[in-house]
């Protein structure tokens, strides 16, 4: 079974306007920690922002919000005030708390386009 | 600062021919991975190490080996290159801890024809 589904395989949003990317996850374990990245044209891999199981607000950083609903198993991220800049892949992952190589494990990815 | 840098960035194989994809990081993290990007898709794990001398295999080991000799480097290596393992493969690291993004290289985008 999928552990990270990411149900939006491309999206439009206008400049200045704000999105909602979705994420989904899968864990039976109660301690975990979600993480979004971008990955622009030019191929690298950017962290944006985290999310532990037992943080009691949703994490925000800068323009980057995560809508955290722990209950529903969603981790969405939502990107406030859209830029050309912002026109790239986006990727969802999660680790678990029990994982002793420390490792993340992906969605498929949300593509962006902004649109002027 | 150099974080985790990959060498080749760019390289074309035969079918058949063996290669190792570089990696090394300065940050001394204790864990190291790689990755394999398909067009299109997202990161699947190949192989990680918690820490020099130790490595496991990932979601997708076949055809890939790999060592970890000191804690900055962990090469990758391809015997036998097979055209499905045409891909961008990123080296990435991180210190321990729930919270602790990883840190990823530029990516190798590597063709097998």
């Amino acid at each position: 079974a999928q552990k990270i589904t990411q149900t939006q395989p491309g999206m439009f949003v206008q400049e200045k306007e704000a999105v909602t990317l979705d994420c989904t996850y899968d864990t039976s374990d109660p301690s975990y920690g979600l993480f979004w990245y971008k990955q622009p044209s030019s191929g690298e891999m950017i962290f944006l922002i985290y999310q532990g199981s037992y943080d009691q607000q949703n994490a925000t950083e800068g323009r980057y919000s995560l809508n955290f609903q722990k209950a529903r198993k969603s981790a969405n991220l939502v990107i406030s005030a859209s830029q050309l800049g912002d026109s790239a892949m986006y990727f969802c992952a999660m680790r678990e708390g029990n994982n002793a190589g420390n490792m993340l494990t992906f969605g498929g990815g949300t593509r962006l386009m902004v649109k002027p | 600062n150099a974080g985790v840098t990959q060498t080749p960035k760019f390289r074309i194989l035969k079918i058949g021919q063996s290669m190792t994809l570089q990696c090394t990081q300065d940050m001394n993290h204790n864990y190291m991975y790689w990755y394999r990007q398909d067009p299109g898709m997202g990161l699947k794990l190949i192989y990680y190490s918690v820490g020099a001398g130790i490595t496991d295999k990932g979601e997708v080991p076949n055809g890939y080996n790999v060592s970890r000799s000191t804690t900055e480097d962990f090469p990758l290596r391809l015997e036998l290159a097979a055209p499905s393992q045409t891909s961008v493969y990123f080296c990435a690291s991180s210190p321990r801890g729930l919270n602790q993004p990883q840190h990823f290289g530029d990516g190798t985008r590597l063709s097998i024809l």
